[in-house]
């Protein structure tokens, strides 16, 4: 149990257009989900952190206008990265914590952004 | 906030050597301590967890320990294998905003040679 998948698995867009990601618990209802970021050969980077139904909370130099977060039920949330740019193409990987647990964290498959 | 060093960014090993990855943390309230192994472009994968409550977990070749007086926390893996290598990510809980996030070290990258 608790499998997280994401869609879609890799995209390329043009600069200044916008893409959604999505991430859905498949067999578990996600309390809190959160949004990371991850550049080749590097860490993975909290953006934001999530509850179904409110806000999402952003990290400190994260543009919340620009990464849309929509926590829509509890099984799914989305990403939308705004007026895309080059420095945007990442690796974007999303993770869910469900009800009881608050610290194991289940990650989706991550999606590849490439924008050009 | 939370700040999570790991050590060392490389390690490289024989087959059947024992590896340690070492991190450190900065937040006292931190209580969950979790591994990761990540395979190129794939999602990290939890291999070994520990909770602050306990000093040391182990799981066949794989052992965790922990100091919180010293605020470490290190990666243990006997017997290594090639299928071992890929990169580790340690991470440790922080509580913000009611949320319990985890900050991720650097990273280690292990390859085991055969």
């Amino acid at each position: 149990g608790a499998v997280v998948s994401q869609h879609p698995s890799r995209v390329i867009c043009k600069s200044g257009t916008s893409v959604k990601i999505e991430c859905r618990s498949l067999d578990f209802q996600a309390t809190t989900m959160f949004w990371y970021r991850q550049f080749p050969k590097q860490s993975l980077m909290l953006m934001a952190t999530s509850n179904e139904g409110s806000k999402a909370t952003y990290e400190q130099g994260v543009e919340k206008d620009k990464f849309l977060i929509n926590h829509a039920s509890l099984t799914l949330s989305t990403l939308t990265v705004t007026s895309a740019h080059p420095e945007d193409s990442s690796f974007y990987i999303c993770s869910a914590s469900r009800a009881g647990d608050y610290y194991e964290q289940y990650f989706g498959p991550g999606t590849r952004l490439t924008v050009t | 906030g939370e700040n999570v060093e790991q050590h060392p960014s490389t390690l490289s090993v024989q087959e059947g050597d024992s590896a340690v990855i070492k991190c450190t943390y900065s937040d006292s309230a931190s209580n969950y301590f979790p591994w990761y192994k990540q395979e190129l472009g794939k999602r990290p994968q939890l291999i070994i967890d520990i909770r602050s409550n306990v000093g040391e977990k182990k799981d066949q070749r794989i052992a965790v320990t922990l100091n919180k007086t010293a605020k470490h926390f290190s990666l243990h893996i006997t017997e290594t294998q090639p299928e071992d290598s890929a990169v580790y990510f340690c991470a440790a809980s922080m509580l913000s905003g009611g949320y319990n996030k985890l900050i991720f070290g650097a990273g280690t990258r292990l390859a085991v040679h055969p």
